[in-house]
């Protein structure tokens, strides 16, 4: 079946403007999660939606925002780039708590974000 | 707030050597331990999981790990490594009963070189 979809690659954007990542999960899959890979700081947690909901949110300012869709596609926005915004933006899916005790995230490729 | 150390940042080893990566994480409670793996140019994937049960669990491509509570680690072993090995690993911690993997709290990554 197919993977975790995201969407774009990579981009490339100016302080202060902002900016939409998109994310399409497994078939199936109502969990979307979203993280933030740099190297400094490694993978950061950022957000979780289930059915359209944010069920949990890390440590990050209010510039990051993130939406879920009926058909489980999330996207995240982040708003007033910063520089130290540039990373690798990854999403993971998985299936709900609850439904299975084997549940796994599937992680996309990322979008690699670079501000200038 | 919960974390995740991972003592190596970097180890190289030859071919045939024995492996073993630390991982401790602070939360007391109930927790979900997984380890995953990120290949160079590849997305995350899955080793291995522990939710409850035989703190010694086996994973994918002769990976084990053994959860001690009392130590709160949860190492990462193999006997013998690969070239094919190389990547970068990555500890990782929910909260909670069920197992959810929504909210994966990472260590910051031991890359791993193995020598031919």
């Amino acid at each position: 079946k197919a993977g975790v979809t995201q969407t774009p690659r990579y981009l490339i954007k100016t302080r202060g403007q902002q900016v939409t990542l998109s994310c399409s999960p497994i078939s199936g899959h109502r969990s979307v999660s979203w993280y933030q890979q740099t190297p400094g700081q490694g993978l950061q947690f950022l957000f979780e939606y289930f059915s359209e909901t944010q069920r949990n949110k890390g440590n990050f300012p209010g510039r990051f925002s993130g939406r879920q869709f009926s058909n489980s596609r999330s996207e995240m926005n982040v708003s007033t780039l910063e520089l130290g915004d540039s990373a690798l933006y990854l999403c993971a899916s998985s299936l709900p708590t609850g439904l299975s005790m084997n549940t796994e995230a599937f992680f996309g490729q990322g979008t690699r974000l670079t501000v200038v | 707030a919960q974390s995740v150390s991972q003592h190596n940042h970097h180890v190289i080893l030859s071919e045939a050597a024995s492996l073993e990566l630390g991982c401790n994480y602070s939360y007391g409670g109930t927790v979900n331990l997984f380890w995953y793996v990120q290949y160079p140019g590849q997305h995350l994937q899955l080793l291995l999981k522990y939710f409850s049960g035989d703190p010694l669990v086996k994973g994918i491509k002769g990976f084990e790990a053994e959860f001690i509570k009392s130590k709160f680690s949860f190492n990462l072993r193999k006997p013998s490594v690969q070239w094919s090995d190389t990547a970068e690993y990555f500890c990782a911690v929910t909260q909670g009963y069920g197992g959810s993997q929504g909210n994966l709290i990472f260590g910051k990554g031991t890359k791993l070189s193995v020598k031919p």
